[in-house]
């Protein structure tokens, strides 16, 4: 399978526990995205790398996210001190920056974050 | 920030029938309108997507439009089949991708009734 892939699929953690979600895209993308989506809601830009560089940050990304892209391939999402509100499914996409156009965005299947 | 609206959000139709999904955008510099369906427990899908500088892309019953002038755009499936059933997700974007990637709807839940 040459899509992107997200692990683990489901998490459920208590309250104020740390969590990590992997991201590896597909391999010849250059960017790849961290999207959150709760229950009824589309996809909300949380933040993006190009290669190794981590280029913006939403205002939804507080102090206790963080996300690293340490040699341009895979990415890691992690949360510290986990609040119920985190609870959503995190979303990873990749894409192929080409010069000033957009390309398509390709999703994995989500890790889905339950905080008791 | 460009905010996308989408209706409606949840759209019930006849199998055979046609469905129309229609969104509007905020930010006259978006030229990038893609449009995505996720069913349930996987992550979105390009289905069609369309650049500013075309008014109307086909795909076999899928098709889309674009009005720039009064920024919105229309997703339209014609001859509606039980695997449509999903959820559809508009999106715009600016030049370059933008530092926001892309801005998402709030969705539309297809019903396609058999």
């Amino acid at each position: 399978d040459t899509g992107v892939s997200q692990d683990p699929r489901h998490k459920i953690t208590k309250r104020g526990q740390n969590v990590t979600f992997r991201c590896d895209p597909i391999s010849e993308h250059n960017r790849l995205y961290w999207y959150r989506q709760t229950l009824g809601q589309g996809p909300e830009f949380l933040t993006y790398f190009q290669n190794e560089a981590q280029l913006e940050k939403s205002r939804l990304l507080s102090d206790r996210f963080s996300a690293e892209r340490p040699k341009g391939s895979f990415s890691t999402l992690e949360i510290q001190r986990t609040e119920q509100g985190d609870s959503a499914m995190y979303l990873c996409a990749s894409t192929a920056q080409r010069r000033s156009n957009t390309g398509e965005l390709f999703f994995g299947e989500g890790s889905r974050l339950t905080v008791l | 920030g460009e905010n996308v609206e989408q209706h409606p959000s949840t759209l019930s139709v006849q199998e055979g029938d046609s469905a129309v999904i229609k969104c509007t955008y905020s930010d006259s510099a978006s030229n990038y309108f893609p449009w995505y369906k996720q069913e349930l427990g996987k992550g979105p899908q390009l289905i069609i997507d369309i650049r500013s500088n075309v008014g109307e892309k086909k795909d076999q019953r899928i098709a889309v439009t674009l009005n720039k002038t009064a920024k919105h755009f229309s997703l339209h499936i014609t001859e509606t089949q039980p695997e449509d059933s999903a959820v559809y997700f508009c999106a715009a974007s600016m030049p370059g991708g933008g530092a926001d990637g892309l801005t998402f709807g709030k969705g539309t839940h297809l019903i396609i009734q058999p």
